[in-house]
C-alpha cells in the first residue's frame, strides 16, 4: 500500500498551459506539504496545510494553488506554466508537523 | 532552522558501516537533529532524529557531541540500496506554523561500493 501517492509521475507540458497534480495519503497524517526540487537537486518548501488550513506559504508565485479538499488530499494547480517551473514535486505529510515527514515519489514537471 | 554542514561525498564497502558526519555549531536547546536520505529518482525518506541523547532504530544509529555541535549518522552494515544522498537537518520540534517545515541543504551522497 503506497502511504503518500501522486499522479500523474511524470507531466510534460507546453509553456502556458494550466496542469495540476494531485496528492493522496491514506496514513491518516494531519499535515501535508509540497516540496520542489529544482535541477540542482536543492529541495525547497512550497506550501503546508493542516487540518485543511495553510500554515505556510513560502515566496512562491502566486501562479501556484494549492487546495485541500479534505485532509487526505492535498492538490497542487499552476497556472501558465513557464519553463523555470520545471523540476520535480514532492508532496510529503506527517501525523502533525512536528512529525517525521513521509514523502511521495514525486511528480517530474517538464516544460516545452 | 541552524545552518548544517556535511561533506559533499563519501564512499563505503558493502558491509562495512558507514559514518556519516554533520556539523551544527550553531544548534539552538530546542532544536533537533534529523537525518532523511534521498535514494535517486525517489522521494525523501525518514531516517533517524534525536536531542541530545544517542538513538538507535532499525535503520541506523545517531551519535550526537555532548556539546551538540556535531553528529554522526552510523549505517551498521551499508548494502548497495544505502546509496543515497544524506540530509542533516535541525529544526525546533515543539513549535508550529513555519517550524514545520524542513529545510534541506546539500546533503552527502553516500556511495556504497562493491
Amino acid at each position: 500500500d503506497t502511504a503518500v501517492s501522486q499522479t500523474p509521475k511524470y507531466l510534460v507540458t507546453q509553456m502556458g498551459n494550466d496542469k495540476s497534480i494531485k496528492c493522496e495519503q491514506n496514513l491518516g497524517h494531519d499535515t501535508m506539504y509540497w516540496y520542489k526540487q529544482d535541477s540542482k537537486k536543492f529541495l525547497k518548501i512550497m506550501f503546508s496545510y493542516n487540518n485543511k488550513e495553510l500554515i505556510i506559504n513560502e515566496t512562491v508565485p502566486n501562479r501556484f494553488s494549492p487546495k485541500s479538499p479534505d485532509k487526505a488530499h492535498l492538490n497542487l494547480h499552476i497556472n501558465s506554466l513557464e519553463l523555470g517551473d520545471s523540476a520535480v514535486y514532492f508532496c510529503a505529510s506527517s501525523q502533525k508537523g512536528n512529525q517525521p515527514q513521509h514523502f511521495g515519489d514525486g511528480t517530474r514537471l517538464s516544460i516545452l | 532552522d541552524a545552518k548544517t554542514t556535511q561533506p559533499t561525498s563519501m564512499d563505503c564497502a558493502e558491509g562495512r558501516a558507514a559514518n556519516l558526519p554533520c556539523n551544527h555549531s550553531t544548534i539552538s536547546g530546542n532544536e533537533y537533529v534529523y537525518w532523511y536520505r534521498q535514494i535517486h529518482s525517489q522521494g525523501p525518506q525518514y531516517i533517524i532524529h534525536g536531542l541530545k541523547n544517542n538513538e538507535t532504530n532499525e535503520m541506523a544509529s545517531l551519535i550526537i557531541t555532548e556539546d551538540r555541535k556535531s553528529s554522526t549518522l552510523i549505517l551498521p552494515h551499508a548494502t548497495l540500496r544505502d546509496t543515497a544522498v544524506y540530509y542533516c537537518i535541525v529544526r525546533v520540534l515543539n513549535s508550529g506554523g513555519s517550524n514545520y517545515k524542513l529545510t534541506f541543504g546539500k546533503g552527502t551522497l553516500l556511495t556504497v561500493n562493491p
